[in-house]
């Protein structure tokens, strides 16, 4: 079974600067890798999938790189709204049951 | 384009539940679909899965033989009927439809039903 790890689990950045959070599978997903937004009380909403296409509406501050085991979600000048947890998924397998454990983005 | 939860709420251990989701805007039964659960302050935790046409059903281990999903592709819903409950099944329930074709990516979610299971 593929285990996602996410790191840092909490990253504190001011709002206008960039964010990197990190997604490292156990073995390659290749390039089937999810990114999800989940604010307070709201159900997740995708981000990215392919590890680098944005979904509808997302913002192009928002992006996705890597492949194999290592993957990156960049979000550029943070606005006050991306201030949420964020975590990846692998859907290399069916059913896509993994999840990493969140990134807590914090001001 | 929406999925809507329902059913949860607070039960004893041992007891039981069914929740349920809403589908509309799309074609219900194009789909597979999925229930993930959230724990108070913890991350998303995958509980089941089912293709389309029931065809293929997976369990996550932590509620294998308690929990059953199905679907009525008829009716445009998803259900988890959810026995023998725990404590540790104490989450946020949303069910996700699944993205099309060989990228299975969740790209709709519910809002989420609560269920509480406590003495």
């Amino acid at each position: 079974e593929i285990v996602m790890t996410q790191s840092p689990a909490t990253l504190s950045v001011s709002p206008g600067e960039r964010a990197t959070l990190s997604c490292r599978a156990s073995q390659s997903v290749g390039s089937k890798l999810a990114w999800y937004q989940q604010k307070p009380g709201q159900a997740p909403r995708l981000l990215i999938y392919d590890t680098s296409t944005r979904a509808t509406g997302v913002p192009a501050r928002f992006s996705g790189s890597g492949s194999g085991t290592e993957f990156t979600l960049t979000i550029d000048s943070l606005q006050s709204e991306d201030f949420a947890l964020y975590y990846c998924q692998h859907y290399n397998t069916w059913p896509p049951r993994a999840f990493g454990q969140g990134t807590n983005l914090e001001i | 384009v929406q999925l809507v939860e329902s059913g949860g709420g607070s039960v004893q251990p041992g007891r039981s539940l069914r929740l349920s989701c809403a589908a509309s805007g799309f074609i219900f039964d194009d789909y597979a679909m999925h229930w993930v659960r959230q724990a108070p302050g913890k991350g998303l935790e995958w509980v089941s899965s089912i293709t389309w046409n029931s065809g293929t059903i997976a369990y996550a281990d932590s509620v294998k033989g308690r929990f059953t999903v199905s679907r009525d592709n008829a009716k445009n819903a998803l259900y988890l009927q959810m026995n023998s409950l725990r404590a540790e099944d104490t989450a946020f329930y949303f069910c996700a439809k699944e993205s099309t074709g060989i990228s299975w990516y969740f790209d709709l979610w519910g809002r989420g039903t609560r269920v509480t299971v406590s003495s």
